[in-house]
């Protein structure tokens, strides 16, 4: 079968930092994607890992090990508009763009 | 305007009726996906399709189809609506970005579809 794992809730503090990690296990593996979702809207895309290692975009960060088949985002100096769901995604195929998704984790940032 | 479009975004509908979600995007990509989401199982693909000739099952086809009816537009249809496909449903386009691993395969979702069948 294929699944990511990742915990369902997440709570922390204002200014703080948060990690939020993923575990795989999927059949072919291309890298690790983390999309961000408020309020059941549109989920945004916020990085993408190839590579075993740390990508950074501003507050976020994400990382990945192949040999783990682990990865986490890593949101630095929370803000209440943080507060959401985030899910990790696995793409499975080179050609099809096809990803399979974690069942999301919810973040609560508290003042 | 949104980038990425889907109509209707509310529905309530009946056991057995027959539902049909439309997407339409300016984005000008040539992949579209209609996931799925339910609470606590996060999205799953149904379709997905890289042309307008090129439609491709994912991984909960089942109950619905799908037609491409140009680049731009992607619909998804239940032939015949049962209350476990009440969900919100999203459509998405993607444009390559790289080759190979380096395509972050970077998804567009729409605003979401939320259907309730009763």
């Amino acid at each position: 079968g294929q699944s990511l794992e990742q915990p369902s809730e997440v709570t922390a503090v204002e200014g703080a930092i948060v990690q939020i990690n993923c575990t795989y296990q999927t059949s072919g593996f291309y890298g690790l994607s983390w999309y961000q979702q408020h309020d059941g809207g549109a989920p945004t895309f916020l990085s993408y890992n190839a590579l075993d290692g740390l990508e950074e975009t501003g507050r976020f960060s994400s990382f990945l090990s192949r040999s783990d088949s682990y990865g986490y985002l890593l949101l630095q100096e929370l803000q209440m508009k943080d507060s959401a769901s985030y899910f990790c995604a696995s793409r499975i195929s080179g050609n099809t763009g096809k990803l399979i998704f974690g069942q999301g984790t919810t973040l609560q940032v508290k003042p | 305007d949104a980038d990425v479009t889907q109509t209707p975004r509310n529905r309530i509908t009946k056991t057995g009726k027959r539902i049909m979600l439309e997407c339409s995007q300016t984005k000008g990509h040539d992949r579209m996906y209609w996931y799925r989401q339910d609470p606590g199982l996060g999205l799953r693909l149904i379709y997905y399709s890289f042309d307008v000739k090129d439609i491709n099952k994912g991984e909960i086809s089942d109950g619905y189809s799908v037609s491409r009816q140009a680049q731009a537009k992607f619909s998804l249809s239940l032939e015949s609506a049962i209350p476990n496909q009440t969900a919100l449903y999203f459509c998405a386009t993607s444009h390559p970005t790289g080759t190979g691993v380096f395509d972050t395969g970077e998804l567009f979702f729409g605003e979401g579809s939320r259907l309730t069948v009763l």
